[in-house]
């Protein structure tokens, strides 16, 4: 079965500081992806990255950067966090072409 | 401009057939539908997908019609633990850009004894 595994179920952090937000998964998947989830606006895609150094944006980029050094890893970088940033992240990857296989996310609160 | 719609929320009472519609008005020939479930303090977990006509697993049926404007999802027998919000997704291969991935603000589905 494949496990995708996010590094903090929660985490608190402060406005102005440089939060990581880390995903592996187990499977060889070149796909990685990185979702915001909120209150009447569904999942939105942030970043998507097809294989290791390489990322494409998604819908809202903004505030945000993606690093992905190893196939089973890719990590989201707040570089100067907001409370507009304060939301569920979800994780996610798969082979191309297939289903996405999800992460169970973790719940970012700026202060 | 959101490309997929669906109803906020349903209701249905266990035992019963529930079906999901989701409007995709836009949607792309290589784009597929993929529907999700998912649970409260979980990820989104992958249910079913879809081309065109009908595909059914071991736990559900997608509908597409020929136009392909829409998609319904089908959930035989219901019990309380389909008790969940049902997301779809329409996108294309990934070739053509992750920024052609579209989830809807999903459905939330209550299932009452």
């Amino acid at each position: 079965d494949v496990k995708v595994t996010q590094s903090s179920r929660y985490l608190v952090k402060r406005t102005g500081e440089k939060v990581f937000l880390e995903c592996v998964q187990d499977m060889d998947h070149e796909n990685m992806f990185w979702y915001r989830q909120d209150p009447g606006l569904g999942l939105r895609l942030i970043y998507f990255s097809y294989d290791v150094k390489m990322k494409e944006k998604g819908d809202i980029p903004e505030g945000y950067s993606v690093s992905r050094e190893k196939k089973e890893r890719f990590s989201l970088i707040l570089e100067s966090a907001s409370t507009n940033q304060t939301s569920m992240y979800l994780c996610a990857s798969s082979l191309t072409d297939q289903p996405q296989h999800f992460g169970d996310g973790t719940r970012l609160s700026i202060l | 401009l959101a490309k997929t719609t669906q109803p906020i929320s349903m209701d249905s009472y266990e035992g019963q057939e529930v079906n999901i519609t989701c409007s995709h008005n836009n949607i792309a020939t290589n784009d597929y539908i993929t529907w999700y479930q998912q649970f409260p303090s979980q990820g989104p977990r992958f249910i079913i997908q879809g081309y065109k006509t009908k595909v059914t697993n071991e736990v559900a049926s997608l509908f597409i019609p020929a136009d392909r404007k829409s998609s319904t999802l089908s959930l035989p027998r219901v019990s309380l633990s389909d008790t969940a919000v049902y997301y779809c997704l329409v996108g294309a291969h990934l070739q053509t850009g992750a920024n052609n991935l579209f989830f809807g603000t999903g459905t939330r589905l209550t299932v009452i004894p």
